[in-house]
């Protein structure tokens, strides 16, 4: 049965801090790992890593994924109020028919 | 933009009664999902479905049905809701034809009395 685990469970931090994400998954044929920030509504996307070591950037988000390990981060930098969010993680097998197992997600919250 | 909708964005049902959850999505994706999300336990596959009238249990099936009669709607009926059931549900999807992320619905909370 695939699994994702998500560390910590939740953060509470100040502005301006930096924050590391941990996701570890155990899944049968990986086929990319997805990372997802949720505020108040549904998730929406932020990264998907397929290939071990290669770093996706989006502003002061980033994200790796280390596919020997099993397991991804996401960093983000110079925390704001706006990032305050729960961030979930998932993983998709070759053979689901884009189906994705998902973490219980971390919930970060950023003081000002 | 990919655009999922649901039909309610909140809903209040008694116990006993039979509940239907609309999903529609406009770009021509194969793959649909029935999620519900509770605090603490992230999201939980109900079911999902890759075709027309096909369908596949997920992770949580059990008190739930769904229904795909057309590529761009995917139903989920609750046949006699329960408190247990009060949750807030999300509808998802994706295409086949690309490793693609899956696209969500805003969701519908649903309560349970």
């Amino acid at each position: 049965e695939d699994k994702v685990v998500q560390s910590p469970l939740s953060l509470v931090v100040h502005e301006g801090d930096t924050v590391t994400l941990n996701c570890s998954y155990e899944v049968t044929n990986f086929r990319s790992l997805l990372w997802y920030k949720q505020e108040k509504k549904a998730p929406t996307f932020l990264f998907m890593l397929t290939s071990s070591g290669i770093e996706k950037k989006s502003g002061r988000l980033s994200s790796i994924l280390d596919k020997k390990e099993l397991f991804s981060i996401l960093n983000i930098t110079a925390t704001q109020t706006g990032d305050s969010a729960v961030y979930l993680c998932a993983v998709e097998a070759r053979s689901s028919a884009g189906k994705s197992t998902f973490g219980d997600g971390t919930t970060l919250t950023v003081k000002p | 933009d990919v655009k999922v909708t649901q039909s309610s964005r909140y809903l209040v049902k008694r116990t006993g009664e039979k509940v239907f959850l609309e999903c529609v999505q406009d770009m021509d994706h194969e793959n649909m999902f029935w999620y519900r999300q509770d605090p603490g336990l992230g999201l939980r596959l109900i079911y999902f479905s890759y075709d027309v009238k096909m369908k596949e249990k997920g992770d949580i099936p059990e008190g739930y049905s769904v229904s795909r009669e057309k590529k761009e709607r995917f139903s989920l009926i609750l046949e006699s809701a329960s408190t247990n059931q009060t949750s807030m549900y999300l509808c998802a999807s994706s295409p086949n034809w690309a490793q693609e992320t899956q696209y969500f619905g805003p969701g519908t909370r649903l309560l349970v009395l």
